[in-house]
């Protein structure tokens, strides 16, 4: 079946445009997680998404960013008026429903979209 | 909060050697899983091997183990006959199995590991 896919695969921008990374997952997961991979560190929280409930925006890191879940599918993760130090790699993963105390559900990750601001 | 360290940016292992990378975590939770992944040069996150804190034995899967130590919060991955497709980046994560928790992972900085034939 088909994996985590995310869009675009490389995006550029100069600084100070928005931007907009798309996350397909896989069908009938209802979790799904956005983590960012800086150079040279590890991946970071941004935001979760679980079906109808209220995400948990805990770990963005300014008002620029910002994210959506369409139809509890698609999300998109928008980043207005980039800076420099928005160049990473975002990764997405989703996930069947995460329960705290049910059997381990694996995160599956999609291949990212690394993002360069000029 | 809970934080994963990963003191080794690199390591070097020659083909059909046995390797072991260290990871330390710090929390005050009794309650979490621990994990491996590798991302390949295609960036694509691979789940390795996982851990529960409450079993006391060491996970394996095939060529991978772990040297989960809970007392010293220290969870080695230990690689057995390297292959030159187990060169990659890995990482150690954490997650969180508490009430109120979302499931994210915590993760530390990454070794890279290179494989020499």
């Amino acid at each position: 079946g088909a994996g985590v896919s995310q869009s675009p695969s490389n995006k550029v921008t100069e600084k100070g445009k928005d931007v907009e990374l798309r996350c397909d997952p896989i069908s009938g997961h209802t979790a799904l997680y956005w983590y960012r991979q800086s150079l040279g560190q590890g991946l970071e929280f941004l935001i979760y998404f679980q079906g109808n409930s209220a995400p948990d925006k805990s770990g963005l890191p300014s008002d620029r960013f910002s994210a959506e879940r369409t139809g509890g599918s698609v999300s998109t993760l928008t980043i207005q008026r980039t800076q420099q130090e928005d160049s990473a790699v975002y990764l997405c993963a989703s996930s069947l429903a995460y329960q705290r105390l049910a059997s381990y559900n694996e995160q599956f990750f999609g291949p990212g979209t690394r993002l360069t601001v000029l | 909060a809970q934080t994963v360290t990963q003191s080794q940016p690199e390591m070097s292992v020659q083909e059909a050697e046995t390797v072991t990378l260290s990871c330390t975590y710090d929390t005050s939770e009794s309650d979490y899983y621990l994990f491996w992944y590798k991302q390949p040069p295609s960036r694509q996150m691979i789940l390795v091997i996982r851990q529960e804190a409450y079993k006391q034995q060491n996970a394996t899967e095939n060529r991978f183990s772990v040297n989960f130590q809970k007392a010293a919060k220290s969870f080695s991955l230990k690689i057995s006959d390297s292959q030159l497709g187990d060169a990659a980046m890995y990482f150690c994560a954490y997650r969180s199995r508490l009430s109120g928790n979302t499931g994210k992972l915590i993760f530390g900085q990454g070794t890279t590991l290179q494989v020499k034939p």
